[in-house]
């Protein structure tokens, strides 16, 4: 299957500054791509759809201006944390479409932020 | 919106058959697919369900009937390294909307 890369795996920061995680498409190219969050043994709740080359579409409840994506290029979103907190402190995987007739989606390997 | 639910924890021996339901409330979806996810780890496909009925992926199946709005997946021959969180997700649009998860551990 497709690989999907993310970076950094792991993060700490201090409270107020801000976080950059990549995701990049090694092997194809990503129209789009989706952030999820996950909280210890909890789902995957969905963020945001990253689409390229325009504004990402925000789930219900997600803060813009808290969680700022960007899809520059077709193997390439970015999530950034702002002003991050502890409350921040999760578990942030992107995601990016595979088959479309199928409901499989590629997901790196995850970026684990803590935010003291 | 949707919601998924799935049983919390299910526990079964090596070698064992188990079933893992998901129901879920939507007012529209493409399909039903399960992911499975070690601790820690990315979540990895299993299976997706366009259409009513089962469908048998090696150990692994998974059923979806439209006019319950029921699914389960189905693992055969239970080894130790299946112990791991199964997500059932609706395929809504473009988007995944995952239930709570159910953590599956195998027992020798």
């Amino acid at each position: 299957g497709a690989v999907v890369s993310q970076h950094p795996s792991r993060v700490i920061c201090k409270s107020g500054t801000s976080v950059k995680i990549e995701c990049r498409s090694l092997d194809f190219q990503a129209t789009t791509m989706f952030w999820y969050r996950q909280f210890p043994k909890q789902s995957l709740m969905l963020m945001a759809t990253s689409n390229e080359g325009s504004k990402a579409t925000y789930e219900q409840g997600v803060e813009k201006d808290k969680f700022l994506i960007n899809h520059a290029s077709l193997t390439l979103s970015t999530l950034t944390v702002t002003s991050a907190h502890p409350e921040d402190s999760s578990f942030y995987i992107c995601s990016a479409s595979g088959s479309p007739s199928t409901g499989e989606l590629f997901f790196g390997e995850g970026s684990r932020l803590t935010v003291l | 919106g949707q919601s998924l639910e799935q049983p919390s924890e299910v526990t079964a021996v090596e070698g064992a058959i188990v079933q893992i339901n998901c129901t879920y409330q939507t007012s529209g979806f493409y399909g039903l697919s399960w992911y499975q996810q070690h601790d820690g780890g990315a979540p990895t496909f299993l299976s997706y369900n366009a259409l009513d009925g089962l469908e048998e992926t090696g150990r692994f199946s998974s059923f979806l009937s439209r006019s319950d709005s029921y699914g389960y997946l189905l693992l055969q021959e239970l080894q130790m390294k299946d112990s791991a969180s199964y997500f059932c997700a609706l395929k809504v649009g473009g988007k995944l909307i995952f239930g709570q998860g159910t953590e599956l551990s195998v027992k020798p």
